[in-house]
């Protein structure tokens, strides 16, 4: 079956550091890849996503790429800003024919301090 | 943007009611809408997909005669919760796939919170 492995939070940092948070997944055949976020309050909004091998997804700052060959696909940002705080979400969509279904990781809670 | 529509955003409910919550897309016709259930501090669980005309499909667990799936119109699905009860409290999200174009993702809904007293 298909499965996210995402990296546990809480995220503390202070603005302007450096962001990664891990993700590796588990899909039959190549899975388009997605973060989402979920700023408090909020619903899910997608902040980038990758559909092949090697592409990069980026978005507001935030860049992703699709590695294939450690079935990766880790969120980055260089330099982050307190509105960042939100909960991170990776998300593998599997290939296949109809709908897709999403399978979402536990979510990685970011808070950054000025 | 795609723009999907959750209605109402939080509800408080006696236990023994039932209480339904509508999703929209308000710009996109969807063929195909996802509820996900979010429990504190979880990850969203998906509960069902839904195609309009068709009944719901719904994942392992989740109690299909509990959890009432109406898909009507290709804007419209409504979740309702028949006779809920405390642990039912949670935050339930919608989402929409558009169906003519292929956008490649789902479209998420606000949310609806839902306390049962």
């Amino acid at each position: 079956g298909n499965s996210v492995t995402q990296m546990e939070g809480p995220v503390t940092l202070s603005e302007e550091a450096f962001l990664t948070i891990n993700c590796t997944y588990t899909a039959t055949g190549y899975p388009s890849l997605f973060w989402y976020v979920q700023y408090p309050g909020e619903g899910l909004q997608l902040l980038l996503k990758a559909t092949k091998a090697d592409d990069k997804g980026s978005n507001k700052g935030f860049e992703a790429t699709y590695r294939k060959e450690t079935t990766s696909f880790h969120l980055e940002k260089g330099s982050v800003q307190v509105s960042d705080s939100a909960v991170y979400f990776c998300a593998p969509d599997p290939p296949g024919a109809g709908s897709y279904q999403l399978t979402f990781g536990k979510g990685t809670k970011l808070s950054v301090i000025p | 943007g795609a723009v999907v529509s959750q209605h109402p955003s939080w509800v408080i409910c006696k236990s023994g009611t039932s209480v339904k919550i509508e999703c929209r897309s308000l710009d996109f016709q969807a063929t195909t809408m996802f509820w996900y259930r979010q429990f504190p501090k979880q990850s969203l669980m998906l509960m069902a997909t839904s195609n309009e005309g068709s009944k719901a499909t719904y994942e392992q667990g989740v109690e299909k005669d509990k959890f009432l799936i109406n898909h009507a119109s290709l804007t419209l699905s409504t979740l309702t919760v028949t006779s809920a009860h405390p642990e039912d409290s949670s935050f339930y999200i919608c989402s929409a796939e558009p169906g003519l174009i292929q956008y490649n993702e789902q479209f998420f809904g606000p949310g609806t919170r839902l306390t049962v007293l």
